[in-house]
């Protein structure tokens, strides 16, 4: 079968760093991307990992252990926009998870 | 402004009714999509289109039809919907189909009530 699992809810305060867990037992695997969604707004995308390491943009970066069959988004210095859901996709298309709702709190 | 744009927005239809929501894509992508969201559940590929042919129907019910005039435009046609079809219904465009490393770019969706 194919699953991708994802904490359902996180609550960080302002200017801390949270990481998103994202766990994926899928039968191929051609990358794996994050995006952002804010309520009642489309998916934007966030980044894509390919090879196992980090990858870095500004205050989000995102980690894939291709063996592990898992990754993480972190945020740095978390601002109030950030609160949102964090959708973890396999193969870009398709296969999401059920997303993990990111609250930030004053 | 994501480059994909769905009308209508909002629609609430009766379980009887026939409507329709559009999706434009102005990126020059050749591949579009439609997804459904529901609350609390995995966003849910529904049908994927690649140069204007159908190439992925995830088994979708026959009261949703999928129509596409070129790469730019896509429709998806509601009949005798049910009230568990109560979604948000994404349009979304790439490059390519399916393609590794192809980023997915999302309509802002159009929020689908059934009565």
């Amino acid at each position: 079968g194919q699953n991708i699992d994802q904490p359902t809810e996180m609550t960080a305060t302002e200017g801390a760093i949270v990481q998103i867990n994202c766990t994926y037992q899928t039968s191929g695997f051609n990358g794996l991307f994050w995006y952002q969604q804010h309520a009642g707004e489309a998916p934007t995308f966030l980044s894509y990992n390919v090879l196992d390491g980090l990858e870095e943009k500004g205050r989000f970066s995102s980690f894939l252990s291709r063996s592990k069959g898992y990754s993480y988004l972190l945020l740095k210095e978390l601002q109030m926009k950030d609160s949102a859901s964090y959708l973890c996709a396999v193969r870009g298309v398709g296969i999401f998870g059920t997303g993990t709702r990111l609250k930030v709190l004053a | 402004e994501t480059g994909v744009t769905q009308t209508p927005r909002h629609l609430v239809m009766g379980m009887t009714n026939k409507k329709s929501l559009k999706c434009e894509q102005h990126l020059g992508h050749n591949a579009m999509y439609w997804y459904k969201q529901s609350a609390k559940k995995p966003l849910e590929l529904m049908f994927v289109y690649n140069f204007k042919e159908q190439t992925e129907n995830n088994s979708v019910p026959s009261r949703f039809s999928p129509e596409c005039h070129n790469s730019s435009h896509l429709f998806l046609h509601l009949h005798t919907l049910q009230p568990e079809d109560s979604a948000l219904y994404l349009c979304a465009s790439s490059q390519e189909a399916l393609r590794s490393g192809n980023t997915i770019y999302f309509g802002e969706g159009s929020w689908l009530t059934v009565v």
